[in-house]
């Protein structure tokens, strides 16, 4: 079982406010990435990183930003939330040594914006 | 951004039919091709982590096949179970990259 985790696990929430979602990992990998789900179950990657204070925008464009202070932890921030950021967000961690980068993911966040 | 496809999007099975499907992606710059299983109000799992072409990954029942030169790979179930029912995502690891491109992913449904 992988040890990632999110939370909180469900969020609804008014428009306008600001929010922060958690992401751990307790394994010591270095990349880390955060993906939103669209309704499809398609998965868009919307930040990564590679390590300590490093931090890269995905393929999608995402109003949220991300931080790294600590390898085991990568938090994604949205300043002021709209029904657009309504969605399903998962975050993952990988490392080089395990199997080519292998992505373990955390249980995801639900997030409303009413 | 790169090109990773998967078909069909959605399949329906018979229970104890056997089936597979596809996934493309570029046929340059291959580092690895990850498979995912995806169930549902659960979190994506690994199934396979293939990186050398002519690969042959097997887990119980699932096995997966790649060609890197041509750019596909193939995931079979045989004698599929409702337990089988999931999604499954292929993603593609490019050499220059540190990140994972998925494809739209194969909805499975196993139908007792």
């Amino acid at each position: 079982e992988a040890d990632i985790y999110q939370t909180p696990r469900y969020l609804v929430i008014g428009t306008g406010k600001k929010i922060t979602l958690e992401c751990s990992q307790t394994m010591g990998h270095d990349k880390m990435y955060w993906y939103q789900q669209d309704p499809g179950m398609e998965l868009h990657l919307i930040h990564y990183s590679y390590g300590v204070n490093s931090t890269e925008k995905g393929d999608l464009s995402s109003e949220s930003t991300v931080s790294r202070i600590r390898t085991e932890h990568f938090p994604l921030t949205l300043e002021s939330a709209r029904p657009s950021h309504t969605s399903q967000y998962l975050c993952a961690s990988s490392a080089r040594a395990v199997a080519a980068y292998e992505q373990y993911f955390g249980p995801g966040t639900r997030l409303t914006v009413t | 951004i790169l090109n990773v496809e998967q078909s069909p999007q959605s399949l329906h099975v018979q229970e104890g039919d056997s089936t597979n499907f596809t996934c493309s992606f570029p046929s340059s710059n291959f580092y690895a091709l990850h498979w995912y299983r995806w169930e549902t109000a659960k979190s994506p799992e690994a199934l396979f982590v293939m990186t050398l072409n002519g690969d042959e990954k097997k887990k119980g029942r699932i096995s997966a096949t790649l060609n890197t030169k041509e750019g596909y790979s193939y995931l079979y179930i045989k004698g599929s179970q409702p337990e089988d029912s999931a999604t499954y995502l292929c993603a593609f690891f490019d050499a220059a990259g540190n990140k994972l491109t998925f494809g739209g992913g194969t909805r499975v449904l196993v139908k007792p």
